[in-house]
């Protein structure tokens, strides 16, 4: 299997800009997350989905932030309009439902997309 | 709201030390805890704990869980210098989303 596939790996934009995040869950997973990664706040969640809807987007930062998976297969993370203080490294993460749906709680992680908003 | 701790922020040893780096954590409805360590990239799986007293193990590293006072402790053993990296706890509530601590970043020196 090839994983989770992020896309970009890297993105510089500026300030103000819309940014759009991309992400190829592992097939056959029904749970896919976005986090955010930064040397003060450490992985944060910021929205996961089971079966495509969103379960808890809690941790989304505001309004400039979205995210829909549209199918299975495929999610995005949509920052608009982009901030210096958006720059972070984003991670997409799948799991599957596990033995008789009960989950083992392991993320498999993609390589991150590395944000940097001037 | 949950919350996950992990100590020291950081740690610098020699090769050939051992090292136990903690997570304290307090979460609703606890189904399991995580370890990960985290390299240069994505942060990849060590072990998963959800019954105290159990110790994991995976050649020189262990880990055990104690569900009554609310901790879990990351061992390894004869650090190599390949064993630097963020090591990353992360709890499991029954929502399934993981919550992680902010890490422990470990140097190991030659």
């Amino acid at each position: 299997d090839a994983g989770v596939i992020q896309s970009p790996r890297h993105e510089v934009t500026e300030m103000g800009q819309e940014v759009t995040l991309r992400c190829k869950p592992i097939s056959g997973h029904d749970y896919l997350f976005w986090y955010r990664q930064t040397m003060m706040r450490g992985l944060e969640l910021l929205i996961y989905f089971n079966n495509n809807v969103p379960i808890d987007d809690s941790g989304m930062p505001e309004d400039r932030f979205s995210a829909k998976m549209p199918n299975a297969s495929f999610s995005t993370l949509k920052i608009q309009p982009s901030e210096p203080r958006d720059s972070a490294v984003y991670f997409c993460a799948s799991s599957p439902s596990g033995v008789a749906g009960r989950r083992t709680g392991e993320l498999f992680f993609g390589e991150g997309s590395r944000l940097t908003v001037l | 709201e949950d919350k996950v701790v992990q100590s020291p922020l950081s740690l610098v040893v020699h090769e050939g030390d051992t090292v136990t780096l903690n997570c304290s954590y307090e979460v609703t409805n606890f189904r399991s805890l995580l370890w990960y360590k985290q390299e240069k990239k994505a942060p990849t799986f060590l072990f998963m704990l959800t019954s105290s007293g159990i110790e994991k193990k995976s050649g020189r590293l262990s880990s055990i869980l104690d569900k009554k006072e609310l901790f879990s402790i990351l061992n390894i053993t004869a650090t190599q210098t390949g064993d630097s990296a963020i090591y990353l706890c992360a709890v499991v509530n029954s929502g399934y989303a993981l919550n992680f601590g902010k890490g422990t970043s470990l140097l190991v020196t030659p």
